[in-house]
């Protein structure tokens, strides 16, 4: 089955430090892949996402690239500020016949960025 | 415009009581999913709604997990006879039928005590 892995937490950085969560997926077909957001106290939010190879998705400073030959979906963002520090989830979708189209989350990286 | 709503917040109930969870969707999405985020688990598909089609159930964890969608839009999540391990934050999201983007309301809290 699908599946999404990504980096353990927590990570702790420096202001203005560059970030990098690693995320690889396994899946059946053709997925689409996610970078969903959950701040302090608040729900999910969509930060970015990339629907076939070689895609880059971009929000807020971070980006990420659908790169289907590593089957990986890296996180990055040049300089993060303490606003940043929050819980990131990977997540893929999969359009197979027959399909939910329900989101497989990878277990999610815990950022604190200090001042 | 409005986001996915989701009520009540918070719960707190006893273990064997009835619970019944609330999400109202983004207008005019046809697409509806409960998720369940729990500290052992992390983020579990639950159930899928579109449109009039009979729901996708695959990922509810027993029979004590039921879900409605009324007339498209609203859904109601009932767990029956809640156990400890109940406990967690249940996600409702919604999405047009392509593009196919989940937009996420703030959760349910719930605690079995």
């Amino acid at each position: 089955g699908d599946s999404v892995t990504q980096m353990e937490g927590p990570v702790t950085l420096s202001e203005e430090a560059f970030l990098t969560i690693n995320c690889t997926y396994t899946a059946t077909g053709y997925p689409s892949l996610f970078w969903y957001v959950q701040y302090p106290g608040e729900g999910l939010q969509l930060l970015l996402k990339a629907t076939k190879a070689d895609d880059k998705g971009s929000n807020k400073g971070f980006e990420a690239t659908y790169r289907k030959e590593t089957t990986s979906f890296h996180l990055e963002k040049g300089s993060v500020q303490v606003s940043d520090s929050a819980v990131y989830f990977c997540a893929l979708r999969t359009l197979s016949s027959g399909s939910a189209r329900q989101l497989t989350f990878g277990s999610g990286t815990q950022l604190t960025v200090l001042p | 415009g409005a986001g996915v709503s989701q009520s009540p917040s918070n719960k707190v109930t006893e273990k064997g009581k009835d619970v019944e969870l609330r999400c109202d969707p983004i207008s005019g999405h046809t697409a509806l999913y409960w998720y369940r985020q729990s500290l052992g688990q992390g983020l579990e598909f639950l159930i899928y709604f579109q449109g009039n089609s009979a729901p996708d159930k695959s990922g509810l964890p027993s029979d004590r997990f039921s879900a409605e969608r009324t007339g498209g839009s609203v859904s109601t999540l009932t767990i029956q006879r809640t156990q400890q391990e109940d406990s967690a934050v249940y996600l409702c999201a919604s999405s047009q039928s392509e593009p196919n983007t989940q937009y996420f309301g703030p959760g349910t809290r719930l605690t079995v005590l």
